[in-house]
């Protein structure tokens, strides 16, 4: 199996909502990410796990909250966010850095708009 | 902090012409990747080069790498219509990937 999957796939969401993007990988990946994607722009990196513990947090606004619950398993769940979070959020899982290969493959994302 | 440099931005191709992406990074970069994007889709990886003078090739599609030079370079043979997709390299900061800006290439009949 060499697939990421995300769900939903779609999410439309009110400022004082609560949800959860969730994100699956059965590759034996150590290493999960997620990333935010505009329009038109490369995907910017929000959180790195690396073997279930949070290694970067790219000064993500705390309304954003990832979880690593097992080697397979990577959330993010949202609380108050704002219109401009509205964007495609991609997850990854990668080997771990001391690999050869580890590159990233990445999931089918989840497209978020925030009303 | 790594830096990562992609021209051109935008590249309209005629079918059955030759064009090559560039990708210039700003420091070390133990690996260069290449990633494809098509519209309102997720990326798919292309190739991954670890070392100098690496070269890759799928279909139309020919990847190289030159650490000297800090430069890869995306050629693409005789452009057809199914490689209409935004292209993305990328280089590697520890565990980060840094993407540069991404290059929409249109093929044009």
């Amino acid at each position: 199996d060499t697939e990421v999957t995300q769900t939903p796939k779609h999410l439309v969401m009110g400022m004082t909502n609560k949800k959860s993007l969730k994100c699956e990988q059965h590759m034996g990946h150590r290493a999960m990410y997620w990333y935010k994607q505009k329009a038109k722009k490369p995907p910017e990196l929000m959180f790195v796990y690396s073997y279930e513990k949070l290694s970067i947090n790219e000064s993500v606004p705390s309304r954003f909250s990832p979880e690593c619950p097992n080697s397979s398993l990577l959330n993010l769940h949202l609380h108050a966010l704002q219109p401009e979070d509205s964007a495609l959020y991609l997850c990854a899982s990668s080997q771990p850095l001391a690999w050869t290969y580890n590159e990233q493959f990445f999931g089918p994302g989840t497209r978020l708009t925030v009303l | 902090e790594l830096k990562v440099e992609q021209n051109p931005l935008f590249l309209s191709m005629q079918e059955g012409k030759n064009y090559t992406i560039y990708c210039n990074y700003s420091t070390t970069s133990d690996r260069l990747y290449w990633y494809r994007q098509d519209p309102g889709k997720s990326l798919e990886s292309l190739f991954v080069l670890l070392s100098n003078g690496a070269v890759k090739q799928e279909g139309r599609l020919m990847a190289s790498l030159d650490t000297k030079a800090r430069l890869s370079t995306l050629h693409i043979t005789a452009a057809v219509h199914d490689l209409s997709a935004t292209y993305f390299c990328a280089g590697r900061n520890g565990n980060k990937l840094v993407f540069g800006a991404g290059t929409i290439l249109r093929v044009k009949s």
